[in-house]
């Protein structure tokens, strides 16, 4: 069975850091493409990085410069480094996979939730 | 930046058949992607490339992409089909969503 399970969110305040991790399991991580996507209370889906399985790394430029995604295949895990956060980056953040461009994000976690206030 | 444009609400009967429109500029040319969302939930993925629908996923649920446009149809509409959905297209090295569309089934 396929999971996908965040962790590391949590209260930070304005301008501080946060990791967050995705530990995977049930199936070849390293084959798939992965992503970070986060959605505000009550505001819609928002994409916030996407690694592909040679490490090449893409963000919207609402968070280029101060979130960095990365992998680590022996550990099955996805992280997503956020630094200088603001108070409109609280959100609930859900790591998703997906084969390809052509074939969506097919499997989500139940998401963590970043809290940023002071 | 590219961008998606979706209906804020739709309504349909219960048993009736709804139509959720995805418009984007030459978005007939961009595979399309699907996704249904319930309340304290994550998103899953109902169709993908424009008309295909993953395993599990109910014959009801249908898509088709032309133009400016893009549409997912949810035939014979259930109760249980009441959800946000969102359309989502990968354009210039980015992920894009739509705004979100609310599923009310009467």
């Amino acid at each position: 069975e396929v999971q996908l399970v965040e962790s590391g969110g949590g209260l930070v305040q304005p301008g501080g850091s946060l990791r967050l991790s995705c530990a995977a399991s049930g199936f070849t991580f390293s084959s798939y493409d992965m992503h970070w996507v986060r959605q505000a209370t009550g505001k819609g889906l928002e994409w916030v990085s996407a690694i592909g399985t040679a490490g090449d790394t893409y963000y919207p430029g609402s968070v280029k410069g101060r979130f960095t995604i990365s992998r680590e295949n022996a550990k099955n895990s996805l992280y997503l480094q956020m630094n200088s956060l603001r108070a409109g980056d609280t959100a609930v953040y859900y790591c998703a996979r997906s084969v390809d461009t052509a074939m969506g994000l097919d499997y989500w976690g139940q998401g963590t939730l970043v809290t940023v206030s002071s | 930046s590219y961008e998606l444009t979706q209906p804020l609400s739709v309504s349909v009967a219960l048993g009736q058949t709804a139509r959720i429109t995805c418009g984007g500029n030459n978005i007939g040319s961009k595979n399309v992607h699907w996704y249904q969302q319930k309340p304290g939930q994550a998103p899953v993925l109902v169709i993908y490339r424009d008309s295909n629908r993953p395993s599990g996923i109910p014959e009801r649920f249908s898509g088709s992409n032309s133009g400016n446009t893009a549409t997912l149809t949810i035939s014979r509409a259930q109760a249980g089909d009441e959800a946000d959905y969102y359309c989502q297209v990968w354009d210039s090295s980015t992920w894009v969503f739509g705004g979100g569309t609310k599923l009310t089934v009467l």
